[in-house]
């Protein structure tokens, strides 16, 4: 796993799109771009992952760049209880070998009643 | 509904007294991972079963070991205790080979007395 560049933190008013970017510049064409959260004395959340086309589920929307450098999270109404530290990461197992994530700081997003 | 199940959520031990965690999953994956984090970290890797092969880290120290008597249930065993392993323990499970998510439990809070 390699490095990525979140903000420290955000906030962002309850009922608001939350957006959330990550920059990994030094992605390589295989690997996954993979979001996860940390909710206060949880353990890391999956949220979304995609490879190069923008992903959407249930919880959030992932948009990619066409260069694969950058990516967002967008929580679309977000609510206190999205309140957590994000995790932006990238990785392809695929091809073999199952190493563990490798977590940067992430962003600490705040929503405000 | 939980698939990652961690026990105890809190354990306190003295120092240099041996102690266990312990992990549980009902998703049948073949990976299972054990991270430590401490208060304010990011989660770090110590070491991973790929089935039955175990990975350390390079940096993980010797005083952790782990034991994965079947596919469903992992320990992780701290052979003597220090201040400084008082952190959240996690662990997670996956499919190896494969871009699927990690799956996390909400780990064990561990003290030393």
């Amino acid at each position: 796993d390699a490095k990525t560049t979140q903000p420290p933190s955000m906030d962002c008013a309850e009922g608001r799109a939350a957006n959330l970017p990550c920059n990994h510049s030094t992605i390589s064409g295989n690997e996954y771009v993979y979001w996860y959260r940390q909710i206060h004395s949880q353990g890391p959340q999956y949220i979304i992952h995609g490879l190069k086309n923008n992903e959407t589920n249930e919880m959030a929307s992932l948009i990619i760049t066409e260069d694969r450098k950058s990516s967002t999270l967008i929580l679309p109404h977000a609510t206190l209880r999205d309140t957590a530290v994000y995790y932006c990461i990238y990785y392809n197992y695929s091809g073999g070998g199952a190493d563990g994530l490798t977590f940067g700081k992430g962003t600490h997003l705040i929503i405000q009643p | 509904d939980a698939m990652v199940i961690q026990n105890p959520r809190y354990q306190v031990t003295q120092f240099g007294k041996p102690v266990t965690l312990s992990c549980s999953q009902t998703l049948n994956h073949n990976v299972m991972y054990w991270y430590q984090q401490k208060s304010s970290q990011a989660p770090k890797l110590l070491f991973h079963y790929y089935d039955k092969d175990f990975n350390n880290e390079a940096d993980t120290p010797d005083n952790f070991q782990s034991r994965r008597p079947n596919t469903s249930f992992c320990f992780l065993d701290i052979r003597s205790p220090g201040l400084g392993d008082a952190a959240m323990y996690l662990c997670a499970t996956s499919f190896g080979r494969t871009n699927q998510p990690q799956h996390f439990g909400d780990g064990t809070r561990l003290s030393i007395l």
